[in-house]
Protein backbone atom coordinates (compact mmCIF):
# COMPACT_ATOMS: atom_id res chain seq x y z
CA UNK A 1 0.00 0.00 0.00
CA UNK A 2 1.22 3.76 -0.65
CA UNK A 3 -0.64 4.88 2.18
CA UNK A 4 -1.43 8.75 1.29
CA UNK A 5 0.42 10.34 -1.79
CA UNK A 6 0.27 14.41 -2.85
CA UNK A 7 1.52 15.90 -5.73
CA UNK A 8 3.21 17.44 -6.61
CA UNK A 9 5.94 17.78 -3.94
CA UNK A 10 6.95 21.44 -4.59
CA UNK A 11 5.19 24.50 -6.95
CA UNK A 12 6.43 27.75 -6.90
CA UNK A 13 3.32 30.25 -8.42
CA UNK A 14 3.40 33.72 -9.08
CA UNK A 15 0.54 35.50 -7.03
CA UNK A 16 -2.78 35.49 -8.92
CA UNK A 17 -1.75 32.42 -10.40
CA UNK A 18 -4.27 29.09 -9.83
CA UNK A 19 -3.00 25.68 -8.98
CA UNK A 20 -4.32 22.19 -7.46
CA UNK A 21 -3.03 20.24 -4.85
CA UNK A 22 -3.79 16.59 -5.83
CA UNK A 23 -4.44 13.35 -2.56
CA UNK A 24 -5.22 9.99 -2.83
CA UNK A 25 -4.99 7.33 -0.45
CA UNK A 26 -5.34 3.79 -0.69
CA UNK A 27 -6.91 2.45 2.75
CA UNK A 28 -9.94 3.07 1.71
CA UNK A 29 -10.59 5.77 4.74
CA UNK A 30 -14.06 7.92 4.99
CA UNK A 31 -12.09 10.94 6.65
CA UNK A 32 -9.63 12.95 4.39
CA UNK A 33 -8.24 16.22 5.33
CA UNK A 34 -5.95 19.25 4.08
CA UNK A 35 -3.70 21.15 6.66
CA UNK A 36 -1.27 24.03 6.13
CA UNK A 37 1.93 24.15 7.99
CA UNK A 38 3.57 27.17 8.71
CA UNK A 39 6.56 27.50 11.26
CA UNK A 40 6.14 27.67 14.83
CA UNK A 41 2.58 27.19 14.29
CA UNK A 42 2.07 23.34 14.10
CA UNK A 43 -1.30 22.41 11.89
CA UNK A 44 -3.44 24.24 10.94
CA UNK A 45 -6.94 22.83 9.23
CA UNK A 46 -8.32 24.05 5.73
CA UNK A 47 -11.43 21.58 5.15
CA UNK A 48 -11.79 18.21 5.67
CA UNK A 49 -14.64 15.82 4.30
CA UNK A 50 -15.78 13.53 6.78
CA UNK A 51 -16.91 10.98 3.60
CA UNK A 52 -17.28 10.84 0.16
CA UNK A 53 -19.76 13.71 -1.44
CA UNK A 54 -19.10 15.93 2.22
CA UNK A 55 -17.18 18.27 2.54
CA UNK A 56 -16.66 21.34 5.31
CA UNK A 57 -14.48 23.98 6.29
CA UNK A 58 -11.81 23.86 8.56
CA UNK A 59 -9.64 26.66 10.89
CA UNK A 60 -8.42 28.52 7.78
CA UNK A 61 -10.71 27.91 4.58
CA UNK A 62 -10.21 31.66 3.11
CA UNK A 63 -8.82 31.35 -0.50
CA UNK A 64 -9.11 27.42 -1.04
CA UNK A 65 -11.67 25.26 -2.37
CA UNK A 66 -11.77 21.47 -2.35
CA UNK A 67 -13.62 18.65 -4.34
CA UNK A 68 -14.03 15.10 -2.83
CA UNK A 69 -13.89 13.25 -6.12
CA UNK A 70 -14.17 9.76 -4.60
CA UNK A 71 -13.58 7.79 -1.64
CA UNK A 72 -10.00 7.66 -2.55
CA UNK A 73 -9.03 11.60 -3.87
CA UNK A 74 -9.55 14.65 -2.24
CA UNK A 75 -8.00 18.04 -4.05
CA UNK A 76 -7.64 21.50 -2.93
CA UNK A 77 -6.95 24.36 -4.82
CA UNK A 78 -5.79 27.32 -4.86
CA UNK A 79 -8.23 30.17 -7.47
CA UNK A 80 -5.93 33.29 -6.79
CA UNK A 81 -2.76 32.56 -4.91
CA UNK A 82 -1.48 34.96 -2.51
CA UNK A 83 1.89 35.19 -0.86
CA UNK A 84 0.13 34.30 2.35
CA UNK A 85 -0.42 30.93 1.13
CA UNK A 86 3.18 29.91 0.99
CA UNK A 87 3.57 27.04 3.24
CA UNK A 88 3.79 23.25 3.34
CA UNK A 89 0.35 21.45 2.82
CA UNK A 90 -0.71 18.09 4.19
CA UNK A 91 -2.99 15.86 3.21
CA UNK A 92 -4.14 13.24 5.59
CA UNK A 93 -6.53 10.16 5.82
CA UNK A 94 -8.62 8.64 8.75
CA UNK A 95 -10.69 5.68 9.70
CA UNK A 96 -13.18 6.85 11.94
CA UNK A 97 -14.53 3.92 13.11
CA UNK A 98 -10.83 2.40 14.43
CA UNK A 99 -9.69 3.08 17.96
CA UNK A 100 -7.61 6.03 18.28
CA UNK A 101 -9.05 7.37 15.08
CA UNK A 102 -5.47 7.95 13.67
CA UNK A 103 -4.65 10.51 10.78
CA UNK A 104 -2.34 8.89 8.25
CA UNK A 105 -0.43 11.78 6.74
CA UNK A 106 1.13 12.08 3.35
CA UNK A 107 5.07 13.82 2.78
CA UNK A 108 3.18 17.34 1.42
CA UNK A 109 3.75 19.90 -0.93
CA UNK A 110 6.25 22.79 -0.51
CA UNK A 111 4.30 25.98 -1.76
CA UNK A 112 5.96 29.06 -2.80
CA UNK A 113 4.12 32.03 -3.80
CA UNK A 114 6.25 35.10 -5.04
CA UNK B 1 -11.81 27.48 20.26
CA UNK B 2 -9.40 24.75 21.41
CA UNK B 3 -6.01 25.79 22.16
CA UNK B 4 -2.96 23.44 22.28
CA UNK B 5 0.89 24.55 23.29
CA UNK B 6 3.84 23.34 23.81
CA UNK B 7 7.56 24.45 24.19
CA UNK B 8 9.34 25.38 21.03
CA UNK B 9 12.63 23.73 21.40
CA UNK B 10 14.53 20.81 23.83
CA UNK B 11 17.43 19.98 23.73
CA UNK B 12 18.76 16.50 25.68
CA UNK B 13 22.03 14.53 25.64
CA UNK B 14 22.29 11.14 24.14
CA UNK B 15 20.90 8.14 26.49
CA UNK B 16 19.23 10.55 28.88
CA UNK B 17 15.34 10.77 28.57
CA UNK B 18 13.26 13.48 27.24
CA UNK B 19 10.18 15.18 28.56
CA UNK B 20 8.25 17.04 26.23
CA UNK B 21 5.14 18.84 27.30
CA UNK B 22 2.01 20.12 25.96
CA UNK B 23 -1.19 21.40 27.51
CA UNK B 24 -4.43 22.26 26.07
CA UNK B 25 -8.05 23.90 26.89
CA UNK B 26 -10.95 21.28 25.62
CA UNK B 27 -12.09 19.23 28.22
CA UNK B 28 -13.84 17.13 25.82
CA UNK B 29 -11.16 15.88 24.17
CA UNK B 30 -11.45 12.39 23.86
CA UNK B 31 -8.08 11.29 22.58
CA UNK B 32 -4.52 13.03 22.77
CA UNK B 33 -1.49 12.24 20.15
CA UNK B 34 1.84 12.30 20.18
CA UNK B 35 3.06 12.67 16.79
CA UNK B 36 6.75 12.81 15.14
CA UNK B 37 7.80 14.51 12.62
CA UNK B 38 11.22 14.16 10.55
CA UNK B 39 12.77 16.56 8.41
CA UNK B 40 10.82 17.23 5.03
CA UNK B 41 8.30 14.53 5.40
CA UNK B 42 4.72 14.18 6.61
CA UNK B 43 3.74 13.84 10.28
CA UNK B 44 3.42 10.02 11.88
CA UNK B 45 1.64 8.69 14.95
CA UNK B 46 3.91 7.85 17.62
CA UNK B 47 1.18 7.16 20.62
CA UNK B 48 -2.08 8.15 21.77
CA UNK B 49 -4.10 8.08 24.70
CA UNK B 50 -7.48 8.16 25.47
CA UNK B 51 -8.89 10.43 28.06
CA UNK B 52 -10.05 8.16 30.75
CA UNK B 53 -6.14 6.71 31.20
CA UNK B 54 -3.46 8.22 33.08
CA UNK B 55 -0.73 6.59 31.23
CA UNK B 56 0.23 4.69 28.75
CA UNK B 57 3.55 3.21 28.18
CA UNK B 58 4.44 1.56 25.08
CA UNK B 59 8.35 0.67 24.75
CA UNK B 60 10.75 3.57 25.57
CA UNK B 61 7.84 6.02 24.95
CA UNK B 62 5.49 6.90 27.74
CA UNK B 63 2.41 9.33 28.00
CA UNK B 64 1.21 10.94 31.23
CA UNK B 65 -2.36 12.35 31.61
CA UNK B 66 -3.35 14.76 33.91
CA UNK B 67 -6.76 15.81 32.94
CA UNK B 68 -7.78 18.27 35.96
CA UNK B 69 -4.69 20.28 34.75
CA UNK B 70 -5.18 19.69 31.05
CA UNK B 71 -1.36 18.53 30.88
CA UNK B 72 -0.30 16.34 28.58
CA UNK B 73 3.70 14.56 28.49
CA UNK B 74 5.55 12.31 26.39
CA UNK B 75 9.10 10.78 27.92
CA UNK B 76 11.08 9.28 25.49
CA UNK B 77 14.02 6.97 27.57
CA UNK B 78 17.03 6.26 26.36
CA UNK B 79 17.08 9.07 23.88
CA UNK B 80 18.85 8.51 20.76
CA UNK B 81 19.82 10.88 17.78
CA UNK B 82 17.12 9.10 15.51
CA UNK B 83 14.96 10.66 18.22
CA UNK B 84 15.77 14.33 16.69
CA UNK B 85 12.56 15.95 15.18
CA UNK B 86 9.40 17.78 16.01
CA UNK B 87 6.80 16.70 17.95
CA UNK B 88 3.41 18.11 18.01
CA UNK B 89 0.65 17.14 20.63
CA UNK B 90 -2.57 16.97 19.28
CA UNK B 91 -6.30 16.38 20.67
CA UNK B 92 -9.37 15.57 19.48
CA UNK B 93 -12.46 12.99 19.67
CA UNK B 94 -13.26 9.91 17.84
CA UNK B 95 -14.57 11.04 14.21
CA UNK B 96 -13.48 14.75 14.47
CA UNK B 97 -10.91 16.75 13.44
CA UNK B 98 -7.99 16.82 15.18
CA UNK B 99 -6.48 20.42 17.21
CA UNK B 100 -2.10 20.55 16.90
CA UNK B 101 0.05 22.24 19.20
CA UNK B 102 3.05 24.24 17.36
CA UNK B 103 5.33 21.03 17.73
CA UNK B 104 8.51 21.24 20.03
CA UNK B 105 11.36 20.90 18.48
CA UNK B 106 13.81 17.65 19.95
CA UNK B 107 17.62 18.19 19.15
CA UNK B 108 19.49 14.96 20.70
CA UNK B 109 23.13 16.00 20.80
CA UNK B 110 25.95 13.07 20.83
Amino acid sequence: NAGVTQTPKFQVLKTGQSMTLQCAQDMNHNSMYWYRQDPGMGLRLIYYSASEGTTDKGEVPNGYNVSRLNKREFSLRLESAAPSQTSVYFCASSDSTSGGDEQFFGPGTRLTVL
Amino acid sequence: GEDVEQSLFLSVREGDSSVINCTYTDSSSTYLYWYKQEPGAGLQLLTYIFSNMDMKQDQRLTVLLNKKDKHLSLRIADTQTGDSAIYFCATGAAGNKLTFGGGTRVLVKP
